[in-house]
């Protein structure tokens, strides 16, 4: 079963415009977590949140985290072409750090 | 710096063929973890391992087995390959569970016919 389910499902923006993508959970968690994946390739991780924290930035990322709705956002400022990319959350809420992942959101950036 | 290396990178299976998807990471990292991505489902845990002699079962282990014989590999096995396994098969590791991002290869992609 998905804990995480990431709205929207996909979105294409103009290079330059702000990409967001939400991520909502069932359960509590210890921490959640952002991933990038491009075409034919592994996930790449862009930045983990804390249960105790609210936001954090890193680079152009931006993620902010509600656990009081269980939800969270991850916005990318400035999207570039190269941002192009399939972005899942996960959540990760036992001790030995399994991670239950959303189904992705396609970003597509058009230059 | 390889990271976390996956092999092979393809392979078609006939059903009933047994096959072993190697994963090697050079990173010192305690736990590893087995995923399965298919269209439309994010990726699920098959199998994991919080360290070498370990291993524990995920959220989709049937018709697989894997094995941690030493701490920089995760062997997953199909033991009579079946359709419903064609997948993108991912491994991951990372240094310690709780609040550690997790590393990926690149894939295996599994073709079953």
């Amino acid at each position: 079963s998905q804990q995480g389910e990431e709205d929207p499902q996909a979105l294409s923006i103009q290079e330059g415009e702000n990409a967001t993508m939400n991520c909502s959970y069932k359960t509590s968690i210890n921490n959640l977590q952002w991933y990038r994946q491009n075409s034919g390739r592994g996930l790449v991780h862009l930045i983990l949140i804390r249960s105790n924290e609210r936001e954090k930035h890193s680079g152009r990322l931006r993620v902010t985290l509600d656990t009081s709705k269980k939800s969270s956002s991850l916005l990318i400022t400035a999207s570039r072409a190269a941002d192009t990319a399939s972005y899942f959350c996960a959540t990760g809420g036992t001790s030995y750090g399994k991670l239950t992942f959303g189904q992705g959101t396609i970003l597509t950036v058009h230059p | 710096n390889a990271g976390v290396t996956q092999t092979p990178k393809f392979r078609v299976l006939k059903t009933g063929q047994s096959m072993t998807l190697l994963c090697a990471q050079d990173m010192n990292h305690e736990y590893m973890y087995w995923y399965r991505q298919d269209p439309g489902m994010g990726l699920r845990l098959i199998h994991y391992s919080v360290g070498e002699g370990t291993t524990a079962k995920g959220e989709v282990p049937d018709g697989y087995n894997v094995s941690r014989l030493k701490k920089q590999n995760f062997l997953l096995g199909l033991e009579s390959a079946a359709p419903s396994q064609t997948s993108v098969y991912f491994c991951a590791s990372s240094i310690q569970g709780i609040n550690q991002p997790q590393h990926f290869g690149d894939g295996t992609r599994l073709s079953i016919l």
